[in-house]
């Protein structure tokens, strides 16, 4: 199936640092999103981007869904510990066809 | 409202065993999915179902049964366990019949040996 390209896998920032990550793929997608994950948990929606350009805020986070519908991004801004977690993205391709990205493992350095 | 719940949280089968994940939501949502998870990889969709009575095949179904008789139950029967099966699986449901906005249950660990 079509994959997501999601990096960096991993992150090591120091809090108070902002945080960029990305999503690519070959192929287009009319939803994007954006999910936090915490160990032992479930995915929790954190970012939903439904036009192409979009540009969404939910607090320090802020995601675009790229102009071509084939890329999006999630940046973090002011990183603290709390923010420690694997965030995924996700897009839709057709009604009932959602993919994953593998995740960006982020941990935060007090 | 406790949301999405899903037991059990652990289980460890061996070969060939068959066991069901249980899924439950009180939100009244229409759309119900299950997602299997592995290590460096994103999830991947198994069964989903957009209202009681109906569902289909995601990306990965082999190996998995589903039933949707109530819109609050959807539960995932793994037929005969093999190993490749060991994986984190997660229910989730949404509003509406598409995928938009899912909220995820807890998750249960599932070992096969």
């Amino acid at each position: 199936g079509q994959q997501l390209n999601q990096s960096p896998q991993s992150m090591f920032i120091q809090e108070g640092e902002d945080v960029s990550m990305n999503c690519t793929s070959s192929s287009i997608f009319n939803t994007w999103l954006w999910y936090k994950q915490d160990p032992g948990e479930g995915p929790v929606l954190l970012i939903a981007l439904y036009k192409a350009g979009e540009l969404t805020s939910n607090g320090r986070l802020t995601a675009q869904f790229g102009i071509t519908r084939k890329d999006s991004f999630l940046n973090i801004s002011a990183s603290i510990p709390s923010d420690v977690g694997i965030y995924f993205c996700a897009g839709q391709l057709g009604n009932n066809d959602m993919r994953f990205g593998a995740g960006t493992r982020l941990t935060v350095k007090p | 409202n406790a949301g999405v719940t899903q037991t059990p949280k652990f289980q460890v089968l061996k070969t060939g065993q068959s066991m069901t994940l249980q899924c439950a939501q009180d939100m009244n949502h229409e759309y119900m999915s299950w997602y299997r998870q592995d290590p460096g990889m994103g999830l991947r969709l198994i069964h989903y179902s957009v209202g009681a009575g109906i569902t289909d095949q995601g990306e990965v179904p082999n190996g998995y049964n589903v039933s949707r008789s109530t819109t609050e139950d959807f539960p995932l029967r793994l037929l005969s366990a093999a190993p490749s099966q060991t994986s984190v699986y997660f229910c989730a449901s949404s509003p509406g019949n598409s995928l938009y906005e899912q909220y995820f249950g807890p998750g249960t660990r599932l070992t096969v040996t």
